[in-house]
């Protein structure tokens, strides 16, 4: 089974500033990689995505991430944060469909708490 | 296109009782699957359905189940309710073409709580 590390449960950062919120995965093979935002009382809205290609994906918001497997590491980070980005972020992996009998699942870090003060 | 709709948002129950949440997912989406997000153990992997079929399940006592109908719409039922139980519970739905692996969209949720 897959592991997800995020490494701060809880970011505080003024506004404007640059923020970077970690994960860390535990497969050496291949996997493909997501980061989702929660806001309160909300479901979860997809940030962005890697599933092949190149290691900088650019998702909404402003945000991106960038995929390192040596690291086993698929930051996030967005260089000036809105007091409107204060909401919690989860880091997931999934595998690739050729590993098809876990097609599908997601498995999530413990999530980022990022509150941006004015 | 509408989103993933779950119902209801909010429902409280007393223990012992038995419970079912509904989810419709995205028009032509033929996957779905259900989580359970508590403080203490985070988002956890209920199961999956595929055309009516349970692909994949986690690691949940047999009170928890679930079904998939034929126009892909998905319930979840957990009985003999436990406090423990009281989540927000999340449906996501995904589209698959052929064999790619599609993000999944998830629902705003149903709040359970167990009184």
């Amino acid at each position: 089974a897959q592991s997800v590390t995020q490494l701060d449960s809880q970011v505080p950062v003024f506004e404007e500033a640059p923020v970077e919120l970690r994960c860390n995965y535990s497969s050496s093979v291949s996997v493909y990689l997501f980061w989702y935002v929660q806001y309160p009382n909300q479901g979860l809205q997809l940030l962005l995505k890697y599933l092949s290609g190149s290691t900088l994906v650019k998702g909404i918001n402003g945000f991106e991430a960038e995929f390192n497997k040596s690291q086993t590491s698929f930051h996030l980070r967005k260089p000036s944060v809105h007091i409107s980005d204060t909401a919690e972020y989860f880091c997931a992996v999934s595998d690739p469909p050729d590993r098809g009998s876990t097609l599908g699942r997601l498995y999530f870090g413990r999530g980022t708490q990022l509150t941006v003060w004015p | 296109k509408a989103g993933v709709t779950q119902t209801p948002r909010y429902l409280i129950k007393t223990r012992g009782q038995q419970v079912t949440l509904s989810c419709s997912p995205i028009s032509g989406h033929r996957s779905v699957s259900w989580y359970q997000q508590t403080p203490g153990q985070g988002l956890q992997f209920l199961f999956e359905y595929f055309s009516e079929t349970q692909r994949n399940k986690g690691n949940f006592p047999g009170r928890f189940s679930g079904r998939q109908f034929s126009n892909s719409r998905s319930e979840m039922n957990v009985s003999t309710l436990e406090l423990g139980d009281s989540a927000l519970y999340l449906c996501a739905s995904r589209g698959l073409r052929g064999q790619a692996n599609t993000e999944a969209f998830f629902g705003q949720g149903t709040r359970l709580t167990v009184v």
